[in-house]
């Protein structure tokens, strides 16, 4: 049973708007999350990550917000740009260390 | 440069046989770990080690074996016994106690 889930496969955005990913969780213990991106051929790359100690972690164009009680996590990419166009992966980590659940990702079109 | 290099990058194997998947890394790091990529769905960790000579399984430890003979290296053997070999295959690193991992850019097995 899937505990991480990214329930949109697809996401199309104009560049230069805000484009905003979805994650939910159902494992309570989960008290670490990240966001990863990755192009086609390549591995995925660390984006930003938060703890449940905050509900919010900025970095340049990119924020997570993160909401315990409805157990969900939303990434935020302000504004976007063609370079964002890629596969995003969010996962969430609690129980032990080292093992991440991974949900099955959104691919992000970024149009002109 | 420091990565993480998995060879090779596309790899056939006919039913019955046992193939190994190689992954070096030069990033000095503890932690190695194994994922497995279907279609649709998330990564899911097949092995991970947080120092040479141990390992852990993780979700889908079933019909793989790995080794951790050298810090730099984390091998994974696709067995027969693996019901449905055919997938993408990523490995990863980590220094131990932090989250974020790096990625390989992956090998896509197909059994036939």
């Amino acid at each position: 049973d899937q505990q991480v889930k990214q329930n949109s496969p697809s996401l199309s955005v104009q560049e230069g708007r805000i484009s905003i990913l979805n994650c939910d969780y159902t494992n309570s213990m989960f008290d670490y999350f990240l966001w990863y991106k990755k192009y086609p051929a390549e591995g995925p790359t660390f984006l930003i990550s938060i703890s449940s100690i905050k509900d919010k972690n900025e970095d340049g164009r990119f924020t997570v917000f993160l909401n315990k009680s409805a157990k969900h996590l939303s990434l935020h990419i302000v504004p976007s740009q063609p370079g964002d166009s890629a596969v995003y992966f969010c996962a969430a980590s609690g129980e032990s260390w080292g093992k991440f659940q991974f949900g099955a990702g959104t691919q992000v079109v970024v149009t002109p | 440069d420091g990565g993480i290099t998995q060879s090779p990058k596309y790899l056939f194997r006919k039913e019955g046989q046992n193939v190994t998947l190689s992954c070096e890394q030069n990033l000095n790091h503890d932690a190695m770990y194994w994922y497995r990529q279907d279609p649709g769905q998330g990564l899911r960790l097949i092995y991970y080690s947080q120092i040479v000579n141990d390992f852990q399984k993780g979700d889908i430890a079933e019909g793989y074996s790995v080794s951790r003979e050298k810090k730099e290296s984390f091998p994974l053997t696709v067995t027969s016994a693996q019901k449905n070999p055919t997938a993408f295959y990523l490995c990863a690193s980590s220094i131990v106690l932090l989250y974020e991992q790096y990625f390989g850019p992956g090998t896509r097995l197909t059994v036939t």
